[in-house]
């Protein structure tokens, strides 16, 4: 089945770019996301990428594919304390149309 | 009002009784999904709904039913609470046609089970 992996805990001093990384295993996914929870939210869509891209830009937020490797990034520019929160990648699959999440990374910005 | 709303946002229940947890959402979605969130396991999957005559089991489904009772609204049940069910619960839905909006998930059910 699908399986989708990170790391647990970030640490980045305020105005430094943070990087937070995923890997996956369904090489069949169509799209991989990236949502953040902020303390007692849910989780919010971020961005996206279709898995024809090998990268998209947003703002401050940088996402890199490696389909080959299966590797997804997120690239935070000049991160901010309001960027603490914790970090989901998801994945989904062709055929099921449900998205499988990550454990989740915890980036914590130091002012 | 929230696109996606549970409730309640917080309950405390005693092992073996039996609990529900409501969602209901103003998107005008036909899917929708009940997610456990637990520290360092990320969100797992309990149960999910294509439409209103459809329903399917997640990873871990044992322990909970769930009822799709309209379009808008997706209730998880417990049928005997046990500790190990202590969790964060997510309601999320979503759009089959426009796969880059991803999910919208509600503010979560944080449920304690002693």
């Amino acid at each position: 089945g699908e399986d989708v992996e990170q790391s647990l805990f970030l640490s980045v001093r305020e105005g430094d770019s943070s990087v937070i990384n995923c890997t996956y295993t369904d090489s069949s996914s169509t799209y991989l996301y990236w949502y953040k929870q902020e303390p007692g939210a849910g989780l919010q869509l971020l961005t996206y990428i279709f898995s024809n891209m090998d990268m998209k830009q947003d703002q401050r937020l940088t996402v890199l594919l490696n389909k080959k490797d299966k590797h997804l990034s997120l690239r935070i520019a000049d991160t901010q304390t309001g960027d603490s929160a914790i970090y989901f990648c998801a994945e989904r699959a062709g055929g099921y149309q449900k998205v499988t999440f990550g454990t989740g990374t915890k980036l914590q910005v130091i002012p | 009002d929230a696109d996606v709303t549970q409730t309640p946002r917080n309950r405390i229940t005693k092992t073996g009784k039996r609990i529900m947890l409501e969602c209901s959402q103003t998107k005008g979605h036909d899917r929708m999904y009940w997610y456990r969130q637990d520290p360092g396991l990320g969100l797992r999957l309990i149960y999910y709904s294509f439409d209103v005559k459809d329903i399917n089991k997640g990873e871990i489904s044992d322990g909970y039913s769930v009822s799709r009772q309209a379009q808008a609204k997706f209730s998880l049940s417990l049928e005997s609470a046990i500790p190990n069910q202590t969790a964060l619960y997510f309601c999320a839905t979503s759009d089959p046609s426009g796969a880059g909006t991803g999910y919208t998930f509600g503010s979560g059910t944080r449920l304690t089970v002693v």
